[in-house]
């Protein structure tokens, strides 16, 4: 148990589907992180977020969107997905976003397929 | 986006037998970071190194802060069959500046303990 869950922990959609995936972080942290990981690829940064601002927007396509309501939770919605998006998606976060509190815990994941 | 270079990429030990992985990078990095991923899971942070030259345990685990800050390793003494998994080394902070939140990600080294 890292501090940071994730729900839900697998799911499978359709192309014309719109789904959110939530992530919650009990560590009292300020940043947080949405990661992508495929299948034979490292670790993809998607979105950051420090204090609740969106930092780093690493050029993902506008079917994946963050939203970041409070220090605590992070969800990214999704809509019209490709086949090509199925991956674990990983969320984590930090106590902030510089230096030493960069250090970062990360959820177990949500296994994504696409259909 | 730029990587660490891990190595080896896969070991296959036997259960009592000690490892040795380790990255190397042509950049200078403030914190170095080591996880173990499990299949389907998050990675789970390991060691965290903060300052050159650092030797940081925790149990069988042991990792460095590589002086010059371009490299770390980790040790894993007296192997057991749950230490399989895949293992990352990460980099944060590059010298001059903070990298808002964003790791540099080794490849990853596989891990596999014959019992």
């Amino acid at each position: 148990e890292t501090g940071v869950t994730q729900t839900p922990r697998h799911l499978v959609m359709g192309m014309t589907n719109k789904k959110s995936l939530k992530c919650e972080q009990h560590l009292g942290h300020n940043a947080m992180y949405w990661y992508k990981q495929s299948a034979k690829k490292p670790l993809e940064l998607m979105f950051v977020y420090n204090f609740k601002e969106q930092t780093e927007n690493n050029s993902v396509p506008s079917r994946f969107s963050p939203e970041c309501p409070n220090s605590s939770h992070l969800f990214l919605h999704l809509h019209t997905l490709q086949p090509e998006d199925s991956a674990l998606y990983l969320c984590a976060s930090s106590q902030d976003a510089s230096g030493r509190g960069e250090t970062q815990y990360f959820g177990p994941g949500t296994r994504l397929l696409v259909l | 986006g730029q990587q660490l270079n891990q190595s080896p990429q896969s070991m296959f030990i036997q259960e009592g037998e000690d490892v040795s992985m380790n990255c190397t990078s042509s950049s200078i990095f403030n914190t170095w970071l080591w996880y173990k991923q499990d299949p389907g899971e998050g990675p789970v942070l390991l060691i965290a190194l903060y300052k050159a030259g650092e030797l940081t345990s925790n149990g069988r685990l042991t990792a460095q802060f590589g002086i010059t800050r371009k490299d770390s390793f980790l040790n894993i003494s007296a192997s057991i069959p749950s230490d399989v998994g895949i293992y990352f080394c990460a980099g944060l902070g590059r010298a001059g500046g903070t990298s808002y939140g964003k790791l540099t990600f080794g490849q990853g080294t596989i891990l596999t303990v014959h019992p």
